[in-house]
């Protein structure tokens, strides 16, 4: 059955630091990977997804995250985090032409001034 | 454009007492629906899922149930609610598998 490992739940950078977000996945076959963002009391909003493209995926806000199927990982980085970058984010996988999308435990980042 | 509905936003409801969440999908036809409850620090947890009307795939074993009685409506329900059901529930859609999963804005759930 697939998985989804993000480690740490709490992360915490400075502004303009580099922001690194780690995931890691266990599937048979390479899924589809995502990760979503998460403001206080609010839903979940896509930040980028990889469905077996280019293995370095851009998204919104600045943010990517590369594939690498020999580390089964799907990491999201950010070169320089900004104070609106504090939320949650989930990263989560979809098998290849399946509907069961399960998300990690979520990572809360912290932005400090 | 595809928009998704779910209400109550906020809900108050002592133990024992029945519980049902609405969310509708506007927009799109044959979505495949998703119940998930986010509790404190657990991240989001898959409850039901549905590819179409009356196909329901249940993850967690509980005192809750769904049921898709039309194809954009997706309903969560319970007959008596326990404390452990409070959360934060999020509805959400998908047209086909690896795309974009869209959530609603979730209901907050007190069982006091």
């Amino acid at each position: 059955a697939q998985s989804v490992t993000q480690l740490g739940s709490h992360v915490s950078v400075s502004e303009g630091a580099l922001v690194l977000l780690r995931c890691n996945y266990s599937s048979s076959v390479p899924p589809y990977l995502f990760w979503y963002v998460q403001y206080p009391n609010q839903g979940l909003q896509l930040l980028l997804k990889y469905t077996s493209a280019a293995t370095l995926v851009k998204g919104i806000n600045g943010f990517e995250a590369e594939f690498k199927k020999s580390e089964t990982s799907f990491h999201l980085t950010k070169p320089s985090a900004h104070m609106s970058d504090a939320a949650e984010y989930f990263c989560a996988v979809t098998p290849t032409g399946g509907f069961k999308t399960i998300f990690g435990a979520g990572t809360r980042l912290f932005v400090k001034a | 454009s595809q928009t998704i509905h779910q209400w109550p936003a906020t809900l108050v409801q002592p133990v024992g007492s029945p519980l049902s969440l609405e969310c509708t999908v506007e927009g799109t036809s044959n979505p495949n629906l998703y119940w998930y409850r986010q509790a404190a620090g657990r991240g989001l947890q898959l409850l039901f899922y549905s590819v179409g009307i009356g196909q329901i795939s249940s993850e967690v074993p509980q005192n809750l149930s769904a049921s898709r009685p039309q194809d954009r409506q997706f309903i969560l329900s319970s007959k008596k609610l326990l404390l452990s059901d409070s959360g934060f529930y999020l509805c959400a859609w998908t047209v086909n598998s690896g795309n974009t999963i869209y959530f609603g804005e979730g209901s907050w759930l007190t069982v006091v």
